[in-house]
């Protein structure tokens, strides 16, 4: 079936660099994508999410690319923190089909920040 | 502004025992959906609720399983008869609209089956 799928499973970064985590999907009438960071016993927080109308979106340290020619989603991370010690999860929708269905996720990446 | 509010954050349950939890979704949301987490997976998506509606329950498995979302009150999850692969962290997100799909997550209910 469609799934959402994730790169590496474990990314392993110096404070201070930037990190880039990737995703790729494969419903092709995707068309919402978001990123979520879920850190140890809580649940999945919010980072930042685009539509497929758009390559590119930034927020505040975080830029997410879309390239929809050959499916694949990334975060970028500027300038790593201890905070940023998480699992990262893309998730994606089809919101203009109708569907109702809910998010479908991807299995995670877990980014360790090294000191 | 209370975040998506779920209850309880931890539950133990004997095979064969009922689970019940809750979701209380933010403010002004009026969608509720439901996922499970097992350890070292992402979250799969169990049911999609709107006041009093079922809107989705694709990810539900075909027994034992039920939700609702009351006119008044939060969101349920039962689970009955409960068995050890039950047990794992069950989400709960909330968002205003379909549409408007940014959901935002509470922080979970970690069900254990002894």
């Amino acid at each position: 079936g469609e799934s959402v799928g994730l790169h590496l499973p474990t990314l392993s970064v110096q404070e201070g660099d930037n990190s880039i985590i990737n995703c790729a999907y494969s419903n092709s009438a995707s068309d919402y994508f978001i990123w979520y960071k879920q850190e140890s016993g809580k649940g999945p927080q919010f980072i930042i999410d685009i539509r497929s109308n758009m390559d590119k979106r930034q927020g505040q340290r975080v830029t997410v690319l879309l390239n929809k020619t050959v499916k694949h989603l990334s975060l970028q991370i500027a300038a790593t923190q201890p905070g940023d010690s998480a699992v990262y999860f893309c998730a994606e929708n089809e919101v203009s089909g109708g569907g109702a269905d809910g998010l479908t996720f991807g299995k995670g990446t877990h980014l360790i920040i090294q000191p | 502004n209370a975040g998506v509010m779920q209850n309880p954050r931890h539950l133990v349950r004997r095979r064969g025992q009922e689970a019940r939890l809750r979701c209380s979704p933010m403010k002004g949301h009026s969608h509720v959906y439901w996922y499970r987490q097992l350890p070292e997976e992402g979250l799969k998506f169990m049911v999609y609720l709107q006041k009093e509606n079922i809107i989705d329950e694709s990810g539900m498995p075909k027994e034992r399983f039920s939700a609702e979302f009351p006119k008044e009150g939060p969101s349920i999850l039962r689970i009955q008869q409960v068995v050890r692969g039950d047990s794992a962290a069950y989400f709960c997100a909330s968002s205003q609209g379909f549409g408007n799909t940014e959901a935002f997550f509470g922080q979970g209910t970690r069900l254990t089956v002894v």
